[in-house]
């Protein structure tokens, strides 16, 4: 069965830094771009960061460029999301995605469960 | 970036009526690179429709969509309890991928 599964949510403090993982399963995750898409509580949906399915090529929204980091282990079938300089406003449901293609410019096919972000003092 | 806007908020129908989503983008992005998603409560989202108009695996054949260049629109032909949820609109086409506010499908 296709899946992934994220970890590593929590509350974390202004300021403060946390890593989410998320552990894909049932596809060769080397074939395809992942993704991370939040979603502020009682809000839509927010792309995140992107990142191909080599891991060479890494993409990031503009509300998050400089203090997260994706990558990936293509060895270990893992995504994960380095977030760091958390603010109020980074407070959602992160979830992983898979993209329909390896390079660029495709849509989300297979989502995670999610897992929830509070960043509150 | 571009800004797509769905209409109407908030669709309320009858089981079997038929579901009529919009979304229009700002700007052209490339046709085919437009997905529908469905979200039901506590849930993630479902990918239904890609490529403006192809179902995606699993996707029952009363959800169709249709449209190019700046309208798209998702029509849910005989609606079935089950698909009360909101649906996003998103393009893929320019960077950053952006995704519609919502419509909110009630069932009655």
């Amino acid at each position: 069965e296709v899946q992934l599964e994220e970890s590593g949510g929590g509350l974390v403090q202004p300021g403060g830094s946390l890593r989410l993982s998320c552990a894909a399963s049932g596809f060769t995750f080397s074939s395809y771009a992942m993704s991370w898409v939040r979603q502020a509580p009682g809000k839509g949906l927010e792309w995140v960061s992107s990142i191909l399915g080599g891991g060479g090529s890494t993409y990031y929204a503009d509300s998050v460029e400089g203090r997260f980091t994706i990558s990936r282990d293509n060895s270990k079938n893992t995504l994960c999301l380095q977030m760091n300089s958390l603010r109020a406003e980074d407070t959602a449901v992160y979830y992983c995605a898979r993209a329909t293609v390896p390079t660029w410019g495709g849509a989300f096919d297979i989502w995670g469960q999610g897992t929830m972000v509070t960043v509150s003092s | 970036e571009i800004v797509l806007t769905q209409s109407p908020g908030t669709l309320s129908l009858s089981p079997g009526e038929r579901a009529t989503l919009s979304c229009g983008a700002s700007q052209n992005f490339g046709s085919s690179n437009l997905a529908w998603y469905q979200q039901k409560p506590g849930q993630a989202p479902r990918l239904l429709i890609y490529g403006a108009s192809s179902r995606a695996t699993g996707i029952p054949d009363r959800f169709s969509g249709s449209g190019s260049g700046t309208d798209f629109t998702l029509t849910i032909s005989r609606l079935e309890p089950e698909d009360s949820a909101v649906y996003y609109c998103q393009q893929y086409g320019r960077s950053p991928p952006t995704f519609g506010q919502g419509t909110k499908v009630e069932i009655k």
